[in-house]
């Protein structure tokens, strides 16, 4: 069974702080995402890593991707509190069952000042 | 161009109900895939339909089906509605099914259960 782990799963940090999520997950794959969502809202579409050492950036949030150690991080770089949201990352697979992105329980982010 | 769209935006019902949710894809998408988000975790996967018909399925019971229309809409079922079936119910489209393409998610539905 794939097995996606987030940690922390939450997460206070001052204004101005800088931080990483890490997400580790149990199966071999070369793509994994992350996504923001806000309280009762969708997800949003932060990043999308496609090969091992890819890294991207937007703003204060950069992701980088190791699929041979099975491990991606999204980092913050001086937060402010619009960054305040729960962060999610998946991993698809595809088998029997189809093909499915596999989330983990999410990172829950609070920017305070 | 529209996003992905889902109807209704909210939704009340008791247990022992049936309820049917509603997806558009982004235009041109042609599968669609449903997940289950209960509060406080994260999204999971409950079906995926591509050019019709169910491509995949998640270990979700038999109360729960779903089927896609000749226009790549698609509708999820869930009969003999339970209080863990509350949850935020989202759709997502891509380009094809086989995980070349990206996912995006629509606003999504939150199904209460009372």
């Amino acid at each position: 069974e794939l097995k996606v782990e987030q940690n922390p799963l939450f997460l206070s940090m001052q204004e101005g702080k800088n931080y990483t999520i890490y997400c580790n997950y149990s199966t071999t794959s070369d793509r994994l995402y992350w996504y923001r969502q806000d309280p009762g809202k969708s997800l949003e579409s932060l990043f999308v890593l496609l090969s091992n050492g890819a890294v991207k950036q937007e703003g204060r949030l950069m992701a980088s991707l190791d699929t041979k150690a099975r491990l991606s991080t999204l980092h913050i770089t001086a937060a402010v509190h619009d960054l305040s949201a729960t962060y999610f990352c998946a991993v698809d697979t595809y088998s029997n069952s189809g093909y499915a992105l596999n989330f983990g329980k999410g990172t829950s982010l609070l920017v305070t000042p | 161009d529209a996003g992905v769209t889902q109807s209704p935006t909210h939704l009340i019902k008791t247990r022992g109900q049936h309820v049917t949710l509603r997806c558009s894809p982004i235009s041109g998408h042609k599968s669609v895939s449903w997940y289950q988000q209960v509060l406080g975790q994260g999204p999971q996967f409950i079906f995926q339909y591509y050019e019709k018909e169910e491509r995949g399925r998640g270990n979700f019971p038999d109360r729960f089906s779903a089927r896609q229309f000749p226009n790549y809409s698609s509708e999820l079922n869930v009969n003999a509605l339970l209080l863990g079936d509350s949850a935020l119910y989202l759709c997502a489209s891509s380009l094809t099914g086989q995980g070349l393409h990206e996912q995006f998610f629509g606003p999504g539905t939150r199904l209460t259960v009372l």
